[in-house]
This record gives C-alpha cells, structure tokens and sequence, in this order.
C-alpha cells in the first residue's frame, strides 16, 4: 500500500540556520511527489512538486526539494530559515488505484523557529 | 479572489444534529476532493469528484453524503453528528486527478 513517512515530529531550527525535512515514501510506480505548508488556521499551500525530469525541484519561498529515487526519499531544503518559516509541513505521494488517484499525505512535521 | 472558498469557517453543534458544508471553486477544475484532518493534524481524504461523478470513497460512515451539483461546487453533509466527528475538514480541487491540490481554508467542527 501506498505511505509516506516523515520522521521527525517536530524540529525546532534557528532562524537563519539551514533546513531539511525529511520524507520517505512506498509507492510502486513512479511517484508523483509534493510539499505543502500549512499555517495555524489556515489551508495547505503547495511548496512544490514532482513528477518527472530534474530531481531537484525548486518551490516557493526559496525551498527545494531532492527527488531520490534509491532512497524513496523526498526531502525538502531551504538554505537559511526566515522566522515566518515557522509551520506544519506535509509531504504527499499522489496515489492511483482503481478508484482514481488521491493524494496520501504523511503525518506532518512541525518546524518552530528560534530566534 | 478566493480560489477555493468554503463556508463555514467554524461549526460548532450538538450530538446527534444534522450540518452541512459548503465548498465552491472558481479555478475551471474538474477534480474536487473532501479531507478530513484529525487533530494530530493527519490528512485522510473522504471523497473525490470528477466532472460531478464520485471517483473515491474511502471508509467514511455513510452519515458522510458528499453531493456535487456542478463541477464547481461539492457540499458535504452529515447526519446524526457524533463527538468523534469533530475535526478540520478541508475541501481541495485540481485541474487532473494528478494536479496539484488547490486547498480551502477549512472548516473547523466541533461537536458537543
């Protein structure tokens, strides 16, 4: 069955220090891959995505993201952490079966930044 | 403009009630979906229209009675509210069923 696992919790990172969220997936085909964000209150905004091509993705708010095939892995990067960073993030695999393809979402990681 | 806009924002009602929502996009999309996200904050996804016809529906109580009259709107309502239903409930469209997911702001409900 379809997963995707993203290890850590919680991950409090100093503003201005560098990030990396992890994200692991089980998928047997190609997958398509996305990040989003989600403030307190408010909906999921994508980050970015990925479906073929270039294994790094570039996404809004200076983030990027490694597509690795080897590793089933997805982690999402942004060199230098603004305060407003501070957010749950989501890591997805769109997911197709029978029925027609949904997007499984992993349990969400949640990044305090610490000034 | 909002692209997916929901309504309400907040729900709040008693046991055992009966409550709608609503759900409306203006972005051409043919794909709409209802998640659910608990209050660990984890995402399941409920139904999936498209073009108006129900393309998924995962293990969701039949209490749960998604309807689309057009590609632009799908409403969900549930009958006989129980305290296990209190959740954030998320309605999303995309342009393809492997498009991203364009989100709306949610819907908070609570039951008593």
């Amino acid at each position: 069955a379809q997963s995707v696992t993203q290890p850590d919790i919680h991950i409090t990172v100093s503003e201005g220090a560098s990030l990396e969220l992890r994200c692991n997936y089980s998928y047997g085909a190609t997958p398509y891959l996305f990040w989003y964000v989600q403030s307190p209150g408010q909906g999921l905004q994508l980050l970015l995505k990925y479906f073929s091509g270039d294994t790094l993705v570039q996404g809004i708010k200076g983030f990027e993201a490694e597509f690795k095939r080897s590793q089933s892995s997805f982690n999402l990067r942004k060199p230098s952490v603004h305060w407003s960073d501070a957010a749950e993030y989501f890591c997805a695999v769109g997911a197709r079966n029978q029925a027609g393809t949904a997007l499984i979402f992993g349990k969400g990681t949640t990044l305090s930044v610490s000034s | 403009d909002t692209a997916v806009s929901q309504t309400p924002k907040y729900l709040v009602t008693q046991m055992g009630n009966d409550k709608s929502i609503k759900c409306e996009q203006n972005l051409g999309h043919d794909t709409m979906y209802w998640y659910k996200q608990d209050s660990k904050k984890f995402l399941k996804i409920m139904f999936s229209y498209n073009n108006k016809e129900l393309i998924i529906n995962e293990t969701v109580p039949n209490r749960f009675s998604p309807k689309s009259p057009d590609k632009a709107h799908l409403n969900l309502h549930i009958n006989s509210l129980e305290l296990g239903d209190s959740a954030v409930y998320f309605c999303a469209s995309s342009q393809t069923d492997n498009s991203p997911l364009h989100f709306g702001n949610g819907t908070r409900l609570t039951v008593t």
